[in-house]
């Protein structure tokens, strides 16, 4: 298993623009999680979905922030428009949902986004 | 509201011991303890879970009190691989909007000298 999918990886734009951030979870999982993580916040989740639901977005900074999920197999955070504030590694997870290991989360390897 | 708290830092020498401890005085009947570790420049990565009996698995070693109210992740020798934050996370199981939700506060950074 290739594990969870992220791209692109490192992320430079211009403070205005739009930018798409992806993610491929872990086949067969029932849940994916979005976290943000600076220096001075830590770890955020953002929103996480269940079978392609958002369950809970109350991390969520603000509308200029969205997510979908619209199938098992991707999901995209989306930033519109972009500030310098929002400048941050994203990380997207997938868990099981089911059997012994349900609850734990797998990362995938980021994506570094710097807004200019 | 990590509702966890976890030292700082904490500092090991190579192939020795490490116990990393967590406090979760508020900790619920049914909330599991999770440890995550974050190698640089890596995403976070399971480490040990459990709930009121001590785990072991390939990893490390987790002790939790008899009253739940903290627990200590054993690395049985440090190697400089190990070197990483370490997250210690109350994770409920009750459902609901809180199922699967993992709330990561500071943790300790575990440095490790050769």
């Amino acid at each position: 298993d290739a594990g969870v999918i992220q791209s692109p990886r490192h992320e430079v734009t211009e403070m205005g623009q739009e930018v798409t951030l992806r993610c491929k979870p872990i086949s067969g999982h029932d849940y994916l999680f979005w976290y943000r993580q600076t220096m001075m916040r830590g770890l955020e989740l953002l929103i996480y979905f269940n079978n392609n639901v958002p369950i809970d977005d109350s991390g969520m900074p603000e509308d200029r922030f969205s997510a979908k999920m619209p199938n098992a197999s991707f999901s995209t955070l989306k930033i519109q428009p972009s500030e310098p504030r929002d400048s941050a590694v994203y990380f997207c997870a997938s868990s099981p949902g089911h059997g012994l290991l349900q609850e734990t989360q797998y990362f995938g390897p980021g994506t570094r986004l710097l807004v200019l | 509201d990590a509702k966890t708290t976890q030292p700082n830092s904490m500092e090991s020498n190579e192939e020795e011991p490490v116990h990393l401890p967590c406090n979760h005085s508020t900790i619920s009947g049914t909330d599991y303890i999770h440890w995550y570790r974050q190698l640089p420049s890596q995403g976070p990565e399971y480490v040990i879970h459990g709930l009121t009996s001590n785990v072991n698995n390939r990893m490390a070693s987790l002790a939790i009190a008899e009253d739940r109210k903290s627990s200590t992740l054993i690395l049985h020798r440090a190697t400089l691989r190990d070197a990483a934050v370490y997250y210690c996370i109350r994770g409920s199981s009750t459902g609901g909007t809180s199922y699967g939700k993992l709330t990561f506060g500071q943790g300790t950074i575990l440095t490790v000298h050769p």
